[in-house]
């Protein structure tokens, strides 16, 4: 079955900053894999996806995550965060049988002025 | 354009009462998946159905707890004899076929219960 941990369930760092959220993932067959992004008392909503081919995909916002298949991971990163960015993160994978998402816990990403 | 669309957004119950939340999925997808976020916590999958069929609902509570998603009209998550641990935000999202082929899940705004 697969699974998803993100590392971390809240990160803060101060405007202009670098925001790295941590996805690690276990998978039985090629994942695809996925960030969504939830602001308050709202849905969740696309960030970006990873499914084949290049390794480094770019998201809406400025966000970017990189697949590392020999780490498992998935992490999200932003050159410099912005108040706008404060919300919860939610990293995911597909099943296998390609009909659901099984998300991670969820990362709180607090931006400080 | 309408999105997922899911009501009521906020939904209050006393212990015992039956919640009934709706989700109507965008336009153009027959794949419907809810999806429980409690206090603090990640969202769990609890069922996935498509028009008159139940998928997979390996996710659902085995009492009280049923879904449906009928020819015509919304998707419908039933809880009977609420209990306080239902109180959660209740997310429905859809799917393409097509979109079936990458996992893309198009979320709703989620159905807030709160058992008093």
């Amino acid at each position: 079955a697969q699974s998803v941990t993100q590392l971390g369930s809240h990160v803060s760092v101060s405007e202009g900053a670098l925001v790295l959220l941590r996805c690690n993932y276990s998978s039985s067959v090629p994942p695809y894999l996925f960030w969504y992004v939830q602001y308050p008392n709202q849905g969740l909503q696309l960030l970006l996806k990873y499914t084949t081919g290049a390794t480094l995909v770019k998201g809406i916002n400025g966000f970017e995550a990189e697949f590392k298949k020999s780490e498992t991971s998935f992490h999200l990163t932003k050159p410099s965060a912005h108040m706008s960015d404060a919300a919860e993160y939610f990293c995911a994978v597909r099943n296998n049988a390609g009909n659901m998402l099984t998300f991670g816990g969820g990362t709180r990403l607090m931006v400080k002025p | 354009n309408a999105g997922v669309m899911q009501n009521p957004r906020h939904l209050v119950r006393r212990r015992g009462q039956e919640a009934r939340l709706r989700c109507s999925p965008m336009k153009g997808h027959s794949h419907v998946y809810w999806y429980r976020q409690l206090p603090e916590e990640g969202l769990k999958f609890m069922v996935y159905l498509q028009k008159e069929n139940i998928i997979d609902e390996s996710g659902m509570p085995k009492e009280r707890f049923s879904a449906e998603f009928p020819k015509e009209g919304p998707s419908i998550l039933r809880i009977q004899q609420v209990v306080r641990g239902d109180s959660a935000a209740y997310f429905c999202a859809s799917s393409s076929a097509t979109g079936l082929n990458t996992g893309e899940l198009f979320f709703g705004e989620g159905s807030r219960l709160t058992v008093l």
